[in-house]
């Protein structure tokens, strides 16, 4: 069964950092473009980054550039997003999802079931 | 970026209606348009992808059309487990993915 498990969230100090994991099982994580999306409470989706299946494209939404990196490890079948500079606007549950087809970046399926981060002082 | 615009916000609807959503690319993205449907606490789930392909195992009453700008998501019978949040989403620009701001289907 294909998995994607998100691990990390929790409440944080605006200023504050954090990062997020993300296990992926059951396909062959390596061939995969990878994505963070992010659902702010009673709000819509935002796309957040993704990363190539090599590591050696990464890219961010304009409100997270200089603060956020996503990163992966093959060998460990899993994701990152490490989070700088935290402010209040990132309070939100952060998806961890998978590119629909291998080596091509799109779609999104599936999808993890979420972590929550809480940035309050 | 590419903004995605979604109509309705929201609207109400019985078990059995026929229901049309609609969603507007800023600019041309062909057919790399992608649909989901949210339910409350839940993940997002992949409906369409490619503009009007049906993911493995979406009930065939969903169907998408559309390219360039403008695309639909039609709902043709209604049923009490379609009650969610829908949202279009773009992946030409893979730099800069978007997704439109969501469309709330809710029991008449």
């Amino acid at each position: 069964e294909v998995q994607l498990v998100e691990s990390g969230g929790g409440l944080v100090q605006p200023g504050g950092s954090l990062r997020l994991s993300c296990a992926a099982s059951g396909f062959t994580f390596s061939s995969y473009w990878m994505s963070w999306v992010r659902q702010a409470p009673g709000k819509g989706l935002e796309w957040v980054a993704n990363i190539k299946q090599d590591g050696s494209e990464k890219y961010y939404v304009d409100s997270v550039k200089g603060r956020f990196t996503i990163s992966r490890d093959n060998a460990k079948n899993s994701l990152y997003l490490q989070m700088n500079s935290l402010r209040a606007e990132d309070t939100a549950v952060y998806y961890c999802a998978r590119a629909r087809m291998v080596r091509a970046p799109g779609a999104f399926d599936p999808w993890g079931q979420g972590t929550l981060v809480t940035v309050s002082s | 970026a590419i903004r995605m615009t979604q109509s309705p916000s929201s609207f109400s609807a019985s078990t059995g209606d026929r229901v049309t959503i609609t969603c507007r690319a800023s600019q041309g993205i062909s057919s790399y348009l992608a649909w989901y449907q949210q339910k409350p606490g839940k993940a997002p789930k992949l409906l369409i992808y490619a503009a009007s392909t049906l993911q493995s195992g979406v009930p065939s009453r969903f169907s998408g059309s559309g390219s360039g700008t403008d695309f639909t998501l039609t709902i043709s019978c209604l049923q009490s487990e379609d009650f969610a949040t829908y949202y279009c989403q773009q992946y030409y620009s893979y730099r800069a993915l978007t997704f439109g701001g969501g469309t709330k289907v809710e029991i008449k």
